[in-house]
């Protein structure tokens, strides 16, 4: 089936480290892959998103590649800060008429000062 | 607050009683989802509706669960018979309308969840 494997947390950085949250997917077809955060207290919010392989996603400095060869789409910020302390959660979409968006486990993050 | 809401943000309850959530969409958003997540775990899809209607439905969605969404707006999540594996954050999620296309990559907005914890 489909699936999406993440690395389990949590994940401890110093303030202005390099990140990377490894994921990898298993997949019938083409999805589209997501990278989702979760704030303290708050809902999960989308991040950044890739529809089809090379894409590359950005957004608030950080940047995920949908590879198709290695089906992986490694999450990533050259400088961390401590705003960005959250869960971090992939996920895929199938493409057709299926609405089922799947989830990997999450990653926690912790920047601190 | 425009966003998605949910209501109440935390329910306890004794194993073998009714529950029932309230998720209130973004006020444009035909599409609604609902979703559980588990300590440790990613939200685990339960249902998803297009307007009033329920076009998908999970395997984990037992016949203790229903889900309704009357007219088109709010929705509501019933367990019946609660047990103790129910325990979870239940999620609502909505996203936009896409014109009859079938769109992979459409966002997904989530409230902050209900908390069931069943004793």
């Amino acid at each position: 089936g489909n699936s999406v494997t993440q690395m389990e947390g949590p994940v401890t950085l110093s303030e202005e480290a390099f990140l990377t949250i490894n994921c990898t997917y298993t997949a019938t077809g083409y999805p589209s892959l997501f990278w989702y955060v979760q704030y303290p207290g708050e809902g999960l919010q989308l991040l950044l998103k890739a529809t089809k392989a090379d894409d590359k996603g950005s957004n608030k400095g950080f940047e995920a590649t949908y590879r198709k060869e290695t089906t992986s789409f490694h999450l990533e910020k050259g400088s961390v800060q401590v705003s960005d302390s959250a869960v971090y959660f992939c996920a895929l979409k199938l493409p057709g008429g299926y609405q089922k968006v799947t989830f990997g486990i999450g990653t926690k993050l912790q920047v601190i000062p | 607050d425009t966003g998605v809401s949910q209501d109440p943000r935390h329910k306890i309850t004794k194993r073998g009683q009714n529950v029932t959530f309230r998720c209130d969409p973004i006020s444009e958003h035909n599409r609604l989802y609902w979703y559980r997540q588990t300590l440790g775990q990613g939200p685990e899809f339960l249902t998803y509706f297009q307007n009033e209607a329920q076009l998908e439905k999970s395997r984990l969605l037992s016949d203790r669960f229903s889900a309704e969404r009357p007219k088109g707006s709010f929705s509501t999540l019933e367990i019946q018979r609660t047990e103790q594996g129910d325990s979870a954050m239940y999620l609502c999620a909505s996203s936009e309308p896409t014109g009859g296309r079938l769109v992979a990559n459409e966002k997904l907005f989530f409230g902050s969840g209900t908390q069931l914890s069943v004793l």
